[in-house]
This record gives structure tokens, sequence and C-alpha cells, in this order.
């Protein structure tokens, strides 16, 4: 079964800087999705990758798809206390699969005012 | 926008009772998801549903079952609601649009404790 590395697992960095939020497939990525998650609720879609080097962006967070290395990563720049959460990578999981998705464990976002 | 509601935030069971989570979305979506969410372990797919009265297992069915008569509807249920299924559960829907690009949404979540 595919497997989901994020990393790092928590991060604690000062309103204003800059972050990257890893995630490495132990498998082909045949799509690659970006949640947030504010403690005790549920996940907001941020952002979906399909072809290897997509990038999107959305305010100032930026995804990218490395197909070759099996990885995505999502960069926030110039942090605020609003990207403070819990991020997660989803990846489709192959075949029929109904849009099924596997998870990551998490990255826990602080960010101090 | 999407909306997947789920029927209670917070639920407190006791060993033994049969536990009914309601799912519900508005966007007449064909796939519904039940997952549990711990820490340490991430989202744990449980069951999933592709059309109405269409059920699959996910990757840890036991100890659950799922009923979808409606297509906005998706319950999970805990026949014997034991101390090891306290945990978040989180529903999502999602549209079949091919080519892989059916993006999931997500319900609230309700966090269940089994006492």
């Amino acid at each position: 079964s595919q497997e989901l590395e994020q990393s790092p697992q928590s991060l604690i960095v000062q309103e204003g800087k800059n972050l990257t939020i890893n995630c490495t497939s132990s498998k082909t990525l045949y799509g690659l999705y970006w949640y947030k998650q504010k403690y005790g609720e549920g996940l907001i879609f941020l952002m979906m990758l399909q072809k290897g080097g997509e990038e999107k962006s959305h305010e100032k967070i930026t995804a990218k798809l490395d197909e070759k290395k099996q990885q995505s990563s999502l960069h926030i720049t110039a942090s605020q206390p609003s990207h403070a959460g819990i991020y997660l990578c989803g990846a489709r999981r192959g075949g029929t699969s109904y849009g099924k998705l596997t998870f990551g464990q998490g990255t826990i976002l602080t960010v101090h005012p | 926008d999407v909306k997947v509601t789920q029927s209670s935030r917070y639920l407190v069971k006791r060993t033994g009772e049969k536990v009914f989570l309601e799912c519900v979305q508005d966007m007449d979506h064909e796939n519904m998801f039940w997952y549990r969410q711990d820490p340490g372990l991430g989202l744990r797919l449980i069951y999933f549903s592709y059309d109405v009265k269409m059920k699959e297992k996910g990757d840890i069915p036991e100890g659950y079952s799922v009923s979808r008569e409606k297509k906005e509807r998706f319950s999970l249920i805990l026949e014997s609601a034991s101390t090891n299924q306290t945990s978040m559960y989180l529903c999502a829907s999602s549209l079949i649009v091919g080519s892989g690009r059916e993006t999931q949404y997500f319900g609230p979540g309700t966090r269940l404790l089994v006492l």
C-alpha cells in the first residue's frame, strides 16, 4: 500500500517567516492534494496537483509536484497566525479507486505573532 | 459551495451501545467516505460508497458498518461501541469528474468518546 511521509512533523515559526512542508510518497503519485485542518475541525481543501512540475498558488500558499521524486512541497510566504493549523497531504490511489486517498500524518504549524 | 454536514460535533457513548453517525452532503456527489483520525495514525479510511446502496470496505472496516439509502446521506454504524473506537470521525464526499480530478470535501467531524 502507498505511504505518505510528511516532514517536518511540526513547525514553529515567527510571523512573517517563510516555511516549507514536504510530502514524499513511497509510490507513483497520480494526484496530490493539500488540505488544512484547524484543531478539532474538518479538513479544508487547499489545492490539487496532478502533473509533474505543476505548481499552484492560493494567496500566500504555493504547492509544487515533483513527479520524478514522488514528492510535493507546500510553501507559505510571509506566514501569518491565520496559517496555523495542521497541513495534510493526500495522494490519489492508483487503479479504479473511486477517488480514494491515502493521507500523510500531517504537519502541525504554529505561527507566533 | 460544497456543504458536508455531520449530525453531531461531540458524542459520548457507553461500551456496547449501538452508535449512528450521520453525514449529509448537498452537492449531489456520487462518492462518500468515512474516515477516523487518531494521533500518530493520521486519517484512515473505514468505508466508502460510490452510489446509493453501494459500499466497499476501506482499510479498517472491522467493527463498523455503513448505510447509504439516499444519495445525499451516508451513515456510519458502530454495532457495539468499544473504547478503542474513541476517535475523531470525518465524513467526505466527492463528485466523479473523471481524469482523476475528484476532490474530497470534508465535514466538520464528530469527536466520539466511548466510555
